[in-house]
């Protein structure tokens, strides 16, 4: 089956800097999401991005379908930016959605 | 607009119990789609519902089951439960449009089993 791998594993940041999250995936997909967790626990949706560039206030993400990858990009982070991020993908003709392990973000002010 | 609702949010039980946990989906939505997130873990597909049918399934064994209603909400139900069955329990709705739509995750309900 399809593998979802995220890097990095962990991220720390001082409040104001700017990241880089990647996700790789090994086979196509018709579904590619990206969540926020937050310490509670709730799957917050930041992006549906199957393929091209979208962006939402300080957060964007790009996906290259013909390349496997997505990137999300955190600018001017705040602490509230804290958590663990989520990449998660669909193969084609499913709707079950792989999640990669995460990359758990602090973020100190 | 109401979101995805779980219930209960918490849940301690003993092993060998059973247990039911209950999913609403988003308003519009028609289909259900259920994971169990291990602490330190990514979630984990354990299966989907679509016009109350078991459309597509995880690597779970068969004492996870489900059931989904004319009202499109849904129970995940697990018999005789096993210490490693403690997880964050994740509902998750979508428009059935064959594949690829976005999913919809609900605030979860955590399972302790002691």
């Amino acid at each position: 089956g399809i593998q979802v791998e995220q890097s990095p594993p962990d991220l720390i940041l001082q409040e104001g800097a700017n990241s880089t999250l990647r996700c790789n995936f090994s086979d196509s997909v018709n579904n590619l999401q990206w969540f926020h967790q937050n310490p509670w626990g709730q799957l917050i949706n930041l992006f549906y991005i199957p393929s091209g560039t979208k962006q939402n206030g300080r957060l964007s993400a790009t996906t290259v379908a013909t390349e496997r990858y997505s990137l999300l990009y955190i600018s001017s982070s705040q602490t509230t930016d804290s958590g663990v991020y989520f990449c998660a993908a669909s193969p084609y003709n499913t709707d079950k959605l792989i999640f990669g392990t995460g990359t758990r973000l602090q973020v100190f002010p | 607009d109401a979101g995805v609702t779980q219930s209960p949010t918490h849940l301690i039980k003993t092993r060998g119990q059973q247990v039911t946990l209950r999913c609403s989906p988003k308003s519009g939505h028609d289909t259900v789609s259920w994971y169990q997130q291990a602490l330190g873990q990514g979630p984990q597909f354990i299966f989907q519902y679509y016009e109350e049918e078991e459309r597509q399934r995880g690597n779970f064994p068969d004492r996870f089951s489900g059931h989904q209603y004319p009202n499109y909400s849904s129970e995940l139900n697990v018999n005789a439960l096993l210490l490693g069955d403690s997880a964050l329990y994740l509902c998750a709705s979508s428009s059935f449009r064959g594949a690829g739509d976005t999913q919809y995750f609900g605030p979860g309900t955590r399972l302790t089993v002691l």
